[in-house]
């Protein structure tokens, strides 16, 4: 069956680099998701992989896909107040016809310290 | 250019009623996908629409039904709530072309009680 599993909380100092870890079980997952939703808003796509890539790089962010251990990271660099927020990790797998249903983790809640 | 719009943006309904959600997808998608969040937990699918029918559906009972228009916006329908059905509930568009690709509006917060 379809699990994706995050941590629940991380927190790191204003300027270091953040790394958010998740693993998925359903390894026919066609795309690989980050989104971002802060308090009482809704989710903001920030990026997503294809699963045949090993990395993805865009401006602070990179991500990182290990598809043996079914293991997808995000790096946040040069973490700033503003990145605080929830982080979700989503897989999707197509059901046919272009149509894909995204599965979520519970999401990694990161706090920055100034 | 708007993205996805939804409302109301929040509402308040007792338990045995009935419920409407509303969504407007960001311009140039034609596909509609909704998703509700209970509190502290990430979003769960529940269908998704596609040249006004419903393509695929999650794991959710029949008392969650769903419409498309020609203009590609969409209704989400609840009945008989429950307390349980209290959540943010949130629609997702895509383009014909990057179905893949999810945008989400704000949500609708739904409180039963």
């Amino acid at each position: 069956g379809e699990d994706v599993e995050q941590s629940l909380f991380l927190s790191v100092r204003e300027g270091d680099s953040s790394v958010i870890n998740c693993t998925y079980t359903d390894s026919s997952s066609t795309y690989l998701y980050w989104y971002k939703q802060e308090p009482g808003a809704g989710l903001q796509l920030l990026t997503y992989i294809f699963s045949n890539m090993d990395m993805k790089q865009d401006q602070r962010l990179t991500v990182l896909l290990n598809k043996k251990d079914k293991h997808l990271s995000l790096r946040i660099a040069d973490t700033q107040t503003g990145d605080s927020a929830i982080y979700f990790c989503a897989e999707s797998m197509s059901a046919g016809a272009g149509s894909y249903q995204l599965t979520f983790g519970k999401g990694t809640k990161l706090s920055v310290i100034p | 250019d708007a993205g996805v719009t939804q409302s109301p943006t929040h509402l308040i309904k007792t338990r045995g009623q009935q419920v409407t959600l509303r969504c407007s997808p960001k311009s140039g998608h034609d596909t509609v996908s909704w998703y509700q969040q209970a509190l502290g937990q990430g979003p769960q699918f529940i269908f998704q629409y596609y040249e006004e029918e419903e393509r695929q559906r999650g794991n959710f009972p029949d008392r969650f039904s769903g419409h498309q228009f020609p203009n590609y916006s969409s209704e989400l329908n609840v009945n008989a709530l429950l307390l349980g059905d209290s959540a943010l509930y949130l629609c997702a568009s895509s383009a014909p072309t990057d179905t893949y690709e999810q945008y989400f509006g704000p949500g609708t917060r739904l409180t039963v009680t």
